[in-house]
């Protein structure tokens, strides 16, 4: 299985902060990279897909790039509501995988 | 407004089956691959498993023990899980992708299931 590594597991910011958070996919995975939000007993929310393409409503705040074998969910001025826990999953090799999670804290 | 939610037991007994039920409203389940994936308490994401007009790939690592059924009348699919342990304990989600290699764009809320005597 292609194990998705992702940096830090958590972060504390403020509201109006620059947020990046990182992913290492241990192969190459053709760009086929997600980034996934999840909040405490809601639906995941896929934010972002093909490595840096927007799903349809996601706030333009949020950016994604990367290619290869890393990548990077950029978010540009945090909100309140984006206070969550993100993952980033390939889908490029089966089964997809997910990476361990970053939890974006209040400071 | 394509939504899924997840239904089925909270509680299950080591040795038993696991089964679970998304009920897909907003969109029509014929045209997608609908998964499971799970989370135990404090870990990561696992992926289960896909359905697809009848079609299945399950995890390697779940593949003896996992049955996924699509009820195309009911709009439904549903996850069997056999012989379970307390390693099943997990929230479980269901999930759409247009393909095989595409990404889940909708996701339920999850169930969490526990195995416990």
């Amino acid at each position: 299985d292609i194990q998705m590594t992702q940096s830090p597991s958590s972060l504390s910011a403020s509201v109006g902060d620059r947020v990046t958070i990182t992913c290492r996919a241990s192969l190459l995975i053709n760009n086929y990279l997600a980034w996934i939000q999840q909040k405490p007993g809601k639906a995941p929310k896929s934010l972002i897909y093909a490595a840096s393409t927007l799903q349809s409503g996601v706030p333009s705040r949020f950016s994604g790039s990367g290619s290869g074998t890393d990548f990077t969910l950029t978010i540009s001025s945090l909100q309140p509501e984006d206070f969550a826990t993100y993952y980033c999953q390939q889908y490029n090799t089966y089964p997809p995988t997910f990476g361990g999670g970053t939890r974006v804290e209040i400071k | 407004q394509v939504q899924l939610q997840e239904s089925g037991p909270g509680l299950v007994k080591p040795s038993e089956t696991l089964s679970l039920t998304c009920t897909v409203s907003g969109g029509s389940i014929s045209r997608y691959y609908w998964s499971w994936i799970r989370q135990p308490p404090g870990k990561g994401l696992e992926w289960i498993g896909y359905v697809y007009n009848g079609r299945t790939n399950y995890n390697p690592s779940l593949r003896s023990r996992v049955t996924i059924l699509l009820e195309t009348s009911r709009n439904q699919f549903s996850l069997k899980l056999s012989s379970v342990t307390a390693a099943d304990t997990a929230v479980y989600y269901c999930a759409r992708h247009s393909g095989i290699y595409f990404p889940f764009d909708y996701w339920g809320q999850g169930a969490l299931v526990t195995v416990s005597s």
